[in-house]
């Protein structure tokens, strides 16, 4: 079974300081794992995703995660943190290849000081 | 392109009363297509997929239903609605490439 745990419920950083959202998934072959982010009261835009090909992937608005099959994870950093960056970010495997559903993570809350 | 709509963007409505929630995508075919949940302060619940026009897949048993009638339009009611069905209701839709791209949402609030 595939699961999905995000380490921190909220984050708060300063604005031009890094951001590290970790995430730790757990799945019993090479999983699909994705970052979404949602800003309030919108719908998920995808941010970026794994698909066994390089293991750093880059994705947009400066974000980048790096899948590291020895420590299960999938951390999603940004060199500097944008007021506009503020949001919910959700940490996702892909379940299984019949359903074709994902599993979320609980989800963490950024908040970017000025 | 493709984008995904979802009316209406809000509902306000009394418990017991019938719901109808409606997606459509446009700008591509037999998308795989899905409805999930989000309670307040909670994670993403799936609660219903579809593969294909009257093919629908139910995750957790509950008063509501899906219905998919058309290729590009997937549709979420229920009969009665219970306090307990108040949230942010996502529509998605993928191919087989696997990621799976949202729509604005609709927030439901039973009263």
């Amino acid at each position: 079974a595939q699961s999905v745990t995000q380490l921190d419920s909220h984050v708060s950083v300063s604005e031009g300081t890094p951001v590290l959202l970790r995430c730790n998934y757990s799945s019993s072959y090479s999983p699909s794992l994705f970052w979404y982010v949602q800003h309030p009261n919108k719908g998920l835009q995808l941010l970026l995703k794994y698909t066994s090909a390089a293991t750093l992937v880059k994705g947009i608005n400066g974000f980048e995660a790096e899948f590291k099959k020895s420590e299960t994870s999938f951390h999603l950093t940004k060199p500097s943190a944008h007021m506009s960056d503020a949001a919910e970010y959700f940490c996702v495997v892909l379940m299984d290849t019949g359903r074709r559903a994902l599993t979320f993570g609980s989800g963490t809350r950024l908040q970017v000081q000025p | 392109s493709q984008t995904i709509h979802q009316w209406p963007a809000t509902l306000v409505q009394p418990v017991g009363s019938p719901l109808s929630l409606e997606c459509t995508v446009e700008g591509t075919s037999n998308p795989n297509l899905y409805w999930y949940r989000q309670a307040a302060g909670r994670g993403l619940q799936l609660l219903f997929y579809s593969v294909g026009i009257g093919q629908i897949s139910s995750e957790v048993p509950q008063n509501l239903s899906a219905s998919r009638p058309q290729d590009r339009q997937f549709i979420l009611s229920s009969k009665k609605l219970l306090l307990s069905d108040s949230g942010f209701y996502l529509c998605a839709w993928s191919l087989a490439a696997e990621t799976q791209y949202f729509g604005p949402g609709t927030r439901l609030l039973v009263l």
